[in-house]
């Protein structure tokens, strides 16, 4: 039982390069969700999706993109990357949007 | 705007005692409130969670008490273990944009001493 799986565990960007943050869910949950954590603060939503061919933007959007063609794939797309997008991004599922979130382990992103 | 705090970012408690870990909120519309638990190098994991309709919510070691009035919540672990030992997130949830959005505090870092 994989759960919410995410690769890669780290990279290292330099600026102005682009990557792509996977994400897959084996639960068959409708709901997704990207967050990033920064030290000290808590978790920032970037994007979610409420299923298949739907995404919405959260709290911090800029300077990221998010598709999802399948319930179990939630991408993640940086494409101009910035120091300031350094962050442990995690993605996270769940089966209605008032349900509990299952998080990935993570992804250490450093720009420099 | 940090709509949910937790102002202690971190709290070392001896083993067997009881470990209280706080978070305040502002927005008077959450009506669901959570803990999750962080490992490092994992993501966080649910813990446990109360609805507005209730003040106290319990599972086993853990207990979380809710003081709408207050806008405070609390989570009591008794008796604390060393594996207890973690970052631990308050969230808290609210309609919208005809979306339940989850607004996570910063955490507090929770050492259990043996």
């Amino acid at each position: 039982n994989a759960g919410v799986t995410q690769t890669p565990k780290f990279r290292i960007l330099k600026i102005g390069q682009s990557m792509t943050l996977q994400c897959t869910q084996d639960m068959n949950h409708n709901y997704m969700y990207w967050y990033r954590q920064d030290p000290g603060m808590g978790l920032k939503l970037i994007y979610y999706s409420v299923g298949a061919g739907i995404t919405d933007k959260g709290e911090v959007p800029n300077g990221y993109n998010v598709s999802r063609s399948t319930t179990e794939d939630f991408p993640l797309r940086l494409e101009l990357a910035a120091p300031s997008q350094t962050s442990v991004y995690f993605c996270a599922s769940s089966y209605s949007e008032a349900d509990t979130q299952y998080f990935g382990p993570g992804t250490r992103l450093t720009v420099l | 705007d940090q709509q949910v705090k937790q102002n202690s970012p971190s709290l070392s408690v001896q083993e067997g005692r009881i470990s209280i870990l706080n978070c305040d909120y502002t927005n008077s519309m959450f009506d669901y409130f959570l803990w999750y638990k962080k490992y490092p190098a994992e993501g966080p994991t649910f813990l446990i969670s109360i609805s507005s309709i209730k003040d106290k919510n319990e599972d086993g070691r853990f207990t979380v008490f809710l003081n709408k009035s207050a806008k405070h919540l609390s989570l009591h672990i008794v008796p604390s273990q060393p594996g207890d030992s973690a970052v631990y997130f308050c969230a808290a949830s609210a309609r919208s944009g005809g979306y339940q959005k989850v607004t996570f505090g910063t955490g507090t870092k929770l050492q259990v001493i043996p």
